[in-house]
């Protein structure tokens, strides 16, 4: 079964610093992998996604993604933090069977420090 | 665009009750889907349509949940009897349906559901 782990439930960062958000994969298949989003009352957003084309995706905001199968880590990077980064941010799989059933982490909450 | 819309955006029931929530999605997109948020943890797909037919209900408690997507637009998702463990925020998503990879799913802001 297809399943993801996010290694940290919160990662603090000062505004300016790198933010590294980490998420390894677990899939018979490969996998269609993402990043969503969450801000605080809003819908999440989709920040990139990975589909077996290029390994580093680039995402909105100045986010990207490596994907790296022989460590099976989709980690989630930004070189400068700002502080309307601040969010909760979910790494996702999809389902080989379904393509459009999601399978979502357990979310990693950042913080930015001015 | 509009996005999706949903309501309430917030309510609060005794348990044993019944509750009903209301997605509207982006003009146009064919897939809706309906999501469960419970605090702390990631949103775990319920029901997902395609126009008015069920492509996947494999996670929906069918004994209390039920949904409906009639004239394949709106959406309805209602619980009776709720529990406690009810508690939590439903998120409906719509996408454009291409056949192919993935589709983008577009997020409503949710409804936020207590039980008490």
């Amino acid at each position: 079964a297809q399943s993801v782990t996010q290694l940290d439930s919160h990662v603090s960062v000062s505004e300016g610093t790198p933010v590294l958000l980490r998420c390894n994969y677990s899939s018979s298949y490969s996998p269609s992998l993402f990043w969503y989003v969450q801000h605080p009352n809003k819908g999440l957003q989709l920040l990139l996604k990975y589909t077996s084309a290029a390994t580093l995706v680039k995402g909105i905001n100045g986010f990207e993604a490596e994907f790296k199968k022989s460590e099976t880590s989709f980690h989630l990077t930004k070189p400068s933090a700002h502080m309307s980064d601040a969010a909760e941010y979910f790494c996702v799989v999809s389902d080989p069977f379904n393509t459009d059933k999601l399978i979502f982490g357990t979310g990693t909450r950042l913080q930015v420090f001015p | 665009e509009a996005g999706v819309a949903q309501s309430p955006r917030y309510k609060i029931i005794e348990k044993r009750q019944s509750v009903a929530f209301w997605c509207n999605p982006i003009s146009g997109h064919a897939t809706l889907y309906w999501y469960q948020q419970i605090l702390g943890q990631g949103p775990k797909l319920l029901i997902q349509f395609q126009n008015n037919g069920v492509v996947d209900d494999s996670q929906l408690p069918k004994d209390r949940f039920s949904a409906e997507r009639l004239k394949g637009v709106d959406s309805t998702l209602k619980i009776q009897p709720a529990k406690l463990e009810d508690s939590a925020v439903y998120l409906c998503a719509s996408s454009q349906f291409s056949g192919g990879n993935t589709d983008t799913q577009y997020f409503g802001p949710g409804t936020r559901l207590t039980v008490l």
